[in-house]
């Protein structure tokens, strides 16, 4: 059964870089066509999706957020990252690591638990 | 329009039939995923493409498509399927896009 978990610093400082990790069990990330996305969800808000990526390292971003996102691979842990710089209160959120089937096929079958991300000084 | 506009609330007798909306322009082209969220949970997805359900999922739960509104259809709504309920489409350059959530409630 696969399973995403992801991890990271719940308390990120306002105008400092939020940074997590995704990591996969039971399946490897790199053995399919998989993508691997993060998206998030403020207290008592609907989902945003915020990027994908592929074991390639071919990435794309939700155009609102993409001149502070990086998101990357490391296959060899089986695990993908995400960092956004620059955050400010209006970032704190839910933060889920999740599966898809490609990169026109966005119905995501595998979510981690989800970690909360609260930006405050 | 890069939306997907959906009913913030509705609600549904114990046994009784309830559809779940989601109007975009992009569903005039593509296929809405469903996704079942209870309190402090991550998403489940529930229905996918033109109406798949992922393993485990009850067949209760169907998914349709006409003109730019996709529905999630629940018969015989149980106690258990009381949750927020997302639709996941696209936005006019192809990325994914959620729509704002609907609270189903369950009396």
């Amino acid at each position: 059964q696969l399973q995403l978990q992801e991890s990271g610093p719940g308390l990120v400082k306002p105008s400092e870089t939020l940074s997590l990790t995704c990591t996969v069990s039971g399946g490897s990330i790199s053995s399919s066509s998989y993508y691997w996305g993060w998206i998030r969800q403020p207290p008592g808000k609907g989902l945003e999706w915020i990027g994908s990526i592929y074991y390639s390292g071919s990435t794309y971003y939700n155009p609102s957020l993409k001149s502070r996102v990086t998101i990357s691979v490391d296959t060899s842990k089986n695990q993908f990252s995400l960092k956004l710089s620059s955050v400010t209160a209006a970032d704190t959120a839910v933060y889920y690591c999740a599966r898809h089937p490609s990169e026109r096929d966005h119905d995501f079958d595998y979510w981690g638990q989800g970690t909360l991300v609260t930006v405050s000084s | 329009s890069s939306e997907l506009t959906q009913d913030p609330a509705v609600s549904v007798a114990l046994g009784q039939t309830v559809r779940i909306t989601c109007q975009g322009d992009s569903l005039r082209s593509y296929y809405a995923s469903w996704y079942q969220q209870k309190p402090g949970q991550a998403p489940v997805l529930v229905i996918y493409g033109k109406n798949n359900r992922p393993s485990g999922i009850p067949d209760r739960f169907s998914g349709s498509s006409s003109g730019n509104t996709a529905s999630l259809t629940i018969t015989g709504a149980q106690a258990e399927d009381e949750a927020d309920y997302y639709c996941n489409s696209r936005d006019s350059s192809g990325n994914p896009l959620f729509g704002g959530g609907t609270k189903l409630t369950v009396l």
